[in-house]
Order: C-alpha cells, then sequence, then structure tokens
C-alpha cells in the first residue's frame, strides 16, 4: 500500500536553528510531491509542490524542499527558522493519476521558541 | 490561490441527530472534491472522493450510509453525518482540484464537529 512516512513527530527548536523535516513515500511510479503547513486555528496551506524538474523546489517564507528519487524522499529544509513557523507540518504524495487524492504522512509539529 | 470555503466552522449536535457540511469552491470548478477527517495529533485520513454528477468513493472502513456525500455541482460538495454519535466527533476537512491541475488540492477551513 502507498504510504507516507514523517519520521519526526514533535521538532523543538532555537529561533534562527536550521530545520530539516524528513519525508519518504513507498510509491513507486511517478508522483507528485507536497508539503502542506497548517498554523495553530488555520486551515491547511501549502508550502511547496513538486511536480518535475529541478529536485530542488523552494517555496513560501523561506522554505525548500529537495526530491531525492533514488531515496523516495521529499525533506523540507529552513536554514533559519522563526517564532512564527511554530506549526504542524504534512508531507503529501499523489500517484501522478487524475482524480486521486493526496496520501499524506502522519504530520510534524514544529515549536520554536524565541 | 483558489479558495474553498467550508460550512459550519463548528457544530455541536446531540447524538442521534444529523449534522450537514458544506464545501465550496469559490473561484474555480472542482470536478473532484475529497472528505478527510483528522484526529488529534494525527494525520488526515481520506474519506470519501466525490465527483460531480457521480456517486462518491468511500475508503475502506469508511460507513457509506453513515456519512453521506453529494456533489451536486461543481462548486458544492456535502457531507452528511447521519445519526451521529459521540465517536464522530471530529476535524472534517475539504479539499478540492481544480479541473485542469494534475495534484495540487486546496483545502476549506476545516469543521469542527461534536457530538454530546
Amino acid at each position: 500500500a502507498q504510504s507516507v512516512s514523517q519520521h519526526n513527530h514533535h521538532v523543538i527548536l532555537s529561533e534562527a536553528a536550521s530545520l530539516e523535516l524528513g519525508c519518504n513515500y513507498s510509491y513507486g511510479g511517478t508522483v507528485n510531491l507536497f508539503w502542506y503547513v497548517q498554523y495553530p486555528g488555520q486551515h491547511l496551506q501549502l508550502l511547496l509542490k513538486y511536480f518535475s524538474g529541478d529536485p530542488l523546489v523552494k517555496g513560501i517564507k523561506g522554505f525548500e524542499a529537495e526530491f531525492i528519487k533514488s531515496k523516495f524522499s521529499f525533506n523540507l529544509r529552513k536554514p533559519s527558522v522563526q517564532w512564527s513557523d511554530t506549526a504542524e507540518y504534512f508531507c503529501a504524495v499523489n500517484p501522478n493519476q487524475a482524480g486521486t487524492a493526496l496520501i499524506f504522512g502522519k504530520g510534524t509539529t514544529l515549536s520554536v521558541s524565541s | 490561490g483558489a479558495v474553498v470555503s467550508q460550512h459550519p466552522s463548528r457544530v455541536i449536535c446531540k447524538s442521534g441527530t444529523s449534522v450537514k457540511i458544506e464545501c465550496r469552491s469559490l473561484d474555480f470548478q472542482a470536478t473532484t472534491m475529497f472528505w478527510y477527517r483528522q484526529f488529534p495529533k494525527q494525520s488526515l485520513m481520506l474519506m470519501a472522493t466525490s465527483n460531480e454528477g457521480s456517486k462518491a468513493t468511500y475508503e475502506q472502513g469508511v460507513e457509506k450510509d453513515k456519512f453521506l456525500i453529494n456533489h451536486a455541482s461543481l462548486t458544492l460538495s456535502t457531507l452528511t453525518v447521519t445519526s451521529a454519535h459521540p465517536e464522530d466527533s471530529s476535524f472534517y476537512i475539504c479539499s478540492a482540484k481544480r479541473q485542469a491541475n494534475t495534484g495540487e488540492l486546496f483545502f476549506g477551513e476545516g469543521s469542527r464537529l461534536t457530538v454530546l
């Protein structure tokens, strides 16, 4: 079965620290990859996405992610986190087929202290 | 980006009653909408896929007679929780896919259902 694994359940960082959240998926075919963020009390928002092309994808708010096909990974990174980055982060995979839903990882809670 | 609106954002109901949650795509037509359920501290679990004008496709373990989904137009899908019980209390999130889009979903704000 297709699955998405996020390695870190809860990450606690100080402001200005660097961030890397792991994401691995099990689907073997062509996939579209996403990172969504859910700030406290708000709905899910897209951070960035990868469909094809350059495997290093840049998203909003200084986030980036690198698709490594050989490792089935799509890790999220940010060089210097801010207190406002405190949120829940979800990695999601969509098999490249029309009409299919996203498969989500369990999410990683990021807490940034000022 | 595209806007998806859910209503109501919060609802409290008595056990045994039915609750309807609406999901609207405000500025695009959505041939496909998805309903997810999110338990506290857990991920989003897909409940069903809703295609305009046809019956919804439910995921394994989701009771179709309990969670009625209707996708009557390209901008509206509804989820009705029938004969709600306390264990149905959860956060329900809808998402919609634009016709010309390959994979990205746009999410509603979510609806928190509390069944007393």
